[in-house]
Parts: structure tokens; C-alpha cells; sequence
């Protein structure tokens, strides 16, 4: 089974600075991988995605995340954090073992930007 | 192109109730998946369907249940309703069932008391 580890339950970051948000995988084969962003009260929103092409994906809103097999890792990142950044933050892996798509979801790191 | 919808937005109910919440997938696509997301946690697959059927499901009792329309829109029905059922209620919709993109609506948030 697939299944996604995000290593910080919460990043505390000042405007401005960089933004890490850490994610390990497991998958017994190449797996698709995905960020999606949560605002408060608000549904779930594609940040970017990862589907065996370049190793570099660009997303939305100048984030972007490498995928790196041999430690197996899906790190986000943005080289300046802005106030409108502050949410939570899930990594996904898609599972297709059973013939059809599901997600599975990391618990999720809130990032916390302060002025 | 109007994105994947859902209602009602909020909702408070009993113990041992039932509720239905309703999801409008997003234009062109077949594929409804429904998720439950407890406060604190990540979304949880409850199951999908694809062309009216149930394509899979995760670890949910058969008190979760689900329709279909021939519209692509979905129902989500939870029957004899527990108090670890409150959470947010997402519904996401993707082209086909194999295509891994899926696309969220906002949410219904349950509140079973």
C-alpha cells in the first residue's frame, strides 16, 4: 500500500524567508505525487503535481517540488513565503493497485507566516 | 466551467439520524470519489463512483453508503449517525476513474451531536 509521512506538523516561517515543507513516500512502484493546499474552512486546492516526467514540478503561486527517488522524498518548497501562503498543506500519493485512482494523504503540515 | 460544488455546506444532527449530502461534479467529468476529514487529520477515501457504480472503497462500515446520477452528481448518505462521524465531508471529481488528478469541492461540514 501506498502511503505518504509529513515530517512537520508545523513550519513556522517570517515573510519574506523560504519555505521547506518535508514529505517521504512509500510505494512498491513509481508513484504519482501530489500537493494540495486547504485554507481555513475552505476545500482542498491542487498545488502541483508529480507523474514520472521531470523531477521538478512547478506548481501555483511560485511553489514547486523535486521529487527524489532515492530518498524517496516529495519536498515542497517556495523561495519567499507571503502572508496569503499561511494554510495546511498535504501531500499526496495516488494509488492505482485496485485498477482505479485514490488519493491517500499525509496528516497534513500547517504553515504558519508571521510579518 | 463550473468546479466541483457541494451542499449543504454545513449541518448539525443526532446520534442515530441519517443525513445525505449532495455533490455536482465538475463539467465533463465521470468520476465521483467522497472523503471524510476529522479535525486535525488528513481526508480519508470513503469510496468512488465511476458511470454510476461503486469502483472502490476504503475502510468504511456499510452504514456509508452512496449514489450516482446519470448527471455524474453524487449523494452521500451515512445512516444511524455516531458522534465520530462529525468531520468535513469533501467530494472530488476527476475525468475518468484511472485519471489521478482529482478536483475538490469545499466541503460539508457535519456536526453530529
Amino acid at each position: 500500500a501506498q502511503s505518504v509521512t509529513q515530517l512537520d506538523s508545523h513550519v513556522s516561517v517570517s515573510e519574506g524567508t523560504p519555505v521547506l515543507l518535508r514529505c517521504n513516500y512509500s510505494s512498491s512502484y513509481s508513484p504519482s505525487l501530489f500537493w494540495y493546499v486547504q485554507h481555513p474552512n475552505k476545500g482542498l486546492q491542487l498545488l502541483l503535481k508529480y507523474t514520472s516526467a521531470a523531477t521538478l514540478v512547478k506548481g501555483i503561486n511560485g511553489f514547486e517540488a523535486e521529487f527524489k527517488k532515492s530518498e524517496t522524498s516529495f519536498h515542497l518548497t517556495k523561495p519567499s513565503a507571503h502572508m496569503s501562503d499561511a494554510a495546511e498543506y498535504f501531500c499526496v500519493v495516488s494509488d492505482r493497485a485496485s485498477g482505479y485512482s485514490t488519493l491517500t494523504f499525509g496528516k497534513g503540515t500547517m504553515l504558519l507566516v508571521s510579518p | 466551467e463550473t468546479g466541483v460544488t457541494q451542499s449543504p455546506t454545513h449541518l448539525i444532527k443526532t446520534r442515530g439520524q441519517q443525513v445525505t449530502l449532495r455533490c455536482s461534479s465538475q463539467s465533463g467529468h465521470n468520476t465521483v470519489s467522497w472523503y471524510q476529514q476529522a479535525l486535525g487529520q488528513g481526508p480519508q477515501f470513503i469510496f468512488q463512483y465511476y458511470r454510476e457504480e461503486e469502483n472502490g472503497r476504503g475502510n468504511f462500515p456499510p452504514r456509508f453508503s452512496g449514489l450516482q446520477f446519470p448527471n455524474y452528481s453524487s449523494e452521500l448518505n451515512v445512516n444511524a449517525l455516531e458522534l465520530d462521524d462529525s468531520a468535513l465531508y469533501l467530494c472530488a471529481s476527476s475525468l475518468s476513474s484511472a485519471q489521478e488528478t482529482q478536483y475538490f469541492g469545499p466541503g460539508t461540514r457535519l456536526l453530529v451531536l
